[in-house]
């Protein structure tokens, strides 16, 4: 069956470090990815997208990476901030629709 | 309105009761998607509308959840006779391609309980 696994369900990590969250996936052959930021009684909010096509994809402190054979990608936050916790949720094409991870859970403590 | 915007933010329906939940998409989104967050659970995809055509509802759970956009703009999620396991955020969400590979705008969503 189809499965999205975000394997942290909550990810704790001191401000100034990188946090790196993990998006796997089965049965899936998705066209593109996105990541998902969520804040409590919030909806998501788009992050960035990466194509099958792309290895890694950056935006200010943002980069995500796109492994096609692995079946992962991998989200960091470069010099964290407190600023920066929530939930991130990962995404997949899933041809007619997007199917959403479960999120990971992050705090950045000060 | 610059975002997507959903009411009522809040109801609470006595099992049984028909509910209408509301989204107002961004003006000139072609896409319209609508989901259920159960709590610390990612969104679940219910139904996709190009326009005013849904093109796919293969996510509703059940032939009590019924939606429809019937001028391409505002969409209205109607849940008939209501049950405690619909209890959930249900999110709407607008593109401004008809692909679907572009980021989606969500709402704040409408948080339901049923008891």
């Amino acid at each position: 069956s189809q499965k999205i696994e975000q394997n942290s369900e909550a990810l704790n990590i001191q401000e100034g470090k990188t946090a790196t969250l993990t998006c796997n996936y089965t049965n899936y052959s998705p066209a593109y990815l996105q990541w998902y930021r969520q804040d409590p009684g919030r909806g998501p909010v788009f992050l960035l997208l990466i194509r099958e096509n792309e290895k890694e994809k950056r935006k200010e402190r943002l980069k995500v990476t796109f492994d096609t054979t692995l079946k992962q990608s991998l989200f960091h936050i470069t010099a964290s901030q407190p600023a920066d916790s929530a939930t991130y949720l990962c995404a997949l094409d899933g041809g007619n629709d997007m199917r959403f991870g479960a999120g990971t859970r992050l705090t950045v403590k000060p | 309105g610059a975002g997507v915007s959903q009411s009522p933010r809040y109801k609470v329906a006595k099992r049984g009761q028909d509910v209408a939940l509301r989204c107002d998409p961004i003006s000139g989104h072609v896409s319209l998607f609508w989901y259920q967050q159960a709590l610390g659970q990612g969104p679940e995809f219910l139904t996709y509308f190009q326009n005013e055509a849904q093109l796919d509802k293969s996510g509703l759970p059940s032939d009590r959840f019924f939606a429809e956009r019937p001028e391409g703009s505002v969409s209205t999620l109607k849940i008939q006779r209501t049950q405690q396991e619909d209890s959930a955020v249900y999110l709407c969400a607008s593109s401004l391609e008809s692909e679907h590979s572009y980021e989606q705008y969500f709402g704040p969503g409408t948080r339901l309980t049923v008891t």
